[in-house]
């Protein structure tokens, strides 16, 4: 079965300060892709990344980065001197090879930022 | 690129009426998801089309639930027999051939009294 758990439910911080959102998958598919979503509060889901199961390297955009790490199942967000447009709700998400018969997508409950001025 | 669109956007409807949501994706996205999200929730998967092909449903989905994208293009889901426990906001998202990146709509918001 696959599964993401994103056990922050609720993150404040201060502007300009940095911040990690957790976020980790379990699945028995050897290829498999995970994504960044954000669903600002007027609710519409924004895809922000995705990492192919095959390609470990992290990456980095503008303040936004990602940590992807398969021995330790997770692929964890940091958004570096955060700002008040940053807050919504970040979702980080699953789909698995479809060789396994399923081309769902799994959603973490998300994880909500607050960036306070 | 107009993005995906969903209407209605807001629907008020009595237990028991049937409801039919239609979500028209991006031009030429091959592939059309269908997701329920409650509050505090992701979105969880209903089904999936690859062009008017259903080529997967939710097993956690009951059999009021139908959807259809009869020419590859827009889709709709229809619910019968509504209940209050199906008030949500239903997603529709959509993926060119070869992508994996969803495209999400703002949803149709669902509400059962």
């Amino acid at each position: 079965a696959q599964k993401v758990t994103q056990a922050q439910t609720e993150i404040s911080v201060v502007e300009k300060e940095d911040v990690t959102l957790d976020c980790v998958y379990e699945t028995r598919d050897t290829t498999y892709y995970l994504f960044w979503y954000k669903q600002p509060p007027s609710g519409e889901l924004v895809f922000l990344i995705r990492r192919n199961s095959f390609d470990e390297q992290n990456e980095i955009s503008g303040r936004y980065s990602w940590n992807f790490q398969k021995s330790t199942s997770s692929f964890n967000f940091t958004i570096t001197a955060s700002q008040v447009v940053d807050s919504a709700v970040y979702f980080c998400a699953l789909r698995g090879d479809t060789t396994s018969g399923t081309y769902k997508y799994i959603f973490g409950t998300g994880t909500r930022l607050k960036v306070l001025a | 690129d107009t993005g995906v669109s969903q209407n209605p956007r807001h629907k008020i409807t009595k237990r028991g009426q049937n409801v039919t949501f239609r979500c028209d994706p991006i031009s030429e996205h091959n592939r059309l998801y269908w997701y329920r999200q409650t509050l505090g929730q992701g979105p969880e998967f209903l089904t999936y089309f690859q062009n008017e092909a259903q080529l997967e449903k939710s097993r956690l989905l009951s059999d009021r639930f139908s959807a259809e994208r009869p020419k590859g293009s827009f889709s709709t889901l229809e619910i019968q027999r509504t209940e209050q426990g199906d008030s949500a906001m239903y997603l529709c998202a959509s993926t060119p051939y070869g992508s994996y990146e969803q495209y999400f709509g703002p949803g149709t918001r669902l509400t059962v009294t």
